[in-house]
């Protein structure tokens, strides 16, 4: 079956832009994940959604970082006024379980967004 | 929060041989850990799940173990094949968070 999908897979945005990242995680999937992949690094969580709801967001560098998952399923993450840090990739997961599945919850990625931001 | 270290950083071995590579994490509270490989320019794939009450899983050349108590996880690879370079990364997940090491970047040489 189809996997996590996210879109675009580049973005070059000029400093100071608004951009949008999509995220369609597997048909079904009840939580979704965002992280942040610094170049060499291992990713770092930025929020968590269980269904519709935003239950973590701990992660989120700032208030410029906003995601969103309106019907539980597709998921958009949103930076505006980029700055030359917040280049990275940009990896979406969705597992199959909420927390009540937690020993059991595998998580599946998508192929990232590679942001780059002159 | 969860601290993960994964040692070596980088690993480069000839062809057939068998490699451990070593996960260590300061938060033993977990609920699992799944390890990953990352290629180039890649998503992460999912290698192993190993469940907080299992000591391992086994998926063909791969073996993981779960020390728990003491925060380890081994990735075993049996047979290295010039296939298997990439970034293997091990992932604890706890508090609805799965938290990420460095990795290990191998290299197998034909």
């Amino acid at each position: 079956g189809a996997g996590v999908s996210q879109s675009p897979r580049y973005k070059v945005a000029k400093r100071g832009q608004d951009v949008a990242l999509r995220c369609d995680p597997i048909s079904g999937h009840v939580s979704l994940f965002w992280y942040q992949q610094a170049l060499g690094q291992g990713p770092e969580f930025l929020t968590y959604f269980q269904n519709e709801a935003q239950l973590d967001k701990s992660g989120l560098p700032s208030d410029r970082f906003f995601a969103e998952r309106p019907e539980g399923s597709v998921s958009t993450l949103k930076i505006q006024r980029t700055q030359q840090e917040d280049s990275a990739v940009y990896l979406c997961a969705s597992s199959p379980l909420g927390t009540s599945g937690t020993a059991y919850n595998e998580q599946f990625f998508g192929p990232g967004t590679r942001l780059t931001v002159l | 929060k969860q601290e993960v270290t994964q040692i070596p950083a980088a690993l480069s071995v000839p062809e057939g041989e068998n490699l451990v590579l070593n996960c260590s994490f300061t938060d033993s509270a977990i609920y699992n850990l799944q390890w990953f490989r990352q290629d180039p320019g890649k998503g992460l794939t999912s290698l192993l799940l190993i469940q907080s009450s299992q000591r391992e899983q086994t998926s063909g050349r791969l073996n993981a173990s779960l020390d728990k108590s003491s925060g380890r996880s081994t990735l075993y690879i049996a047979a290295s094949q010039p296939g298997d370079s990439a970034t293997y990364l091990c992932a604890p997940y706890n508090f609805n968070k799965f938290y990420f090491g460095s990795g290990t970047k191998l290299n197998v040489k034909p």
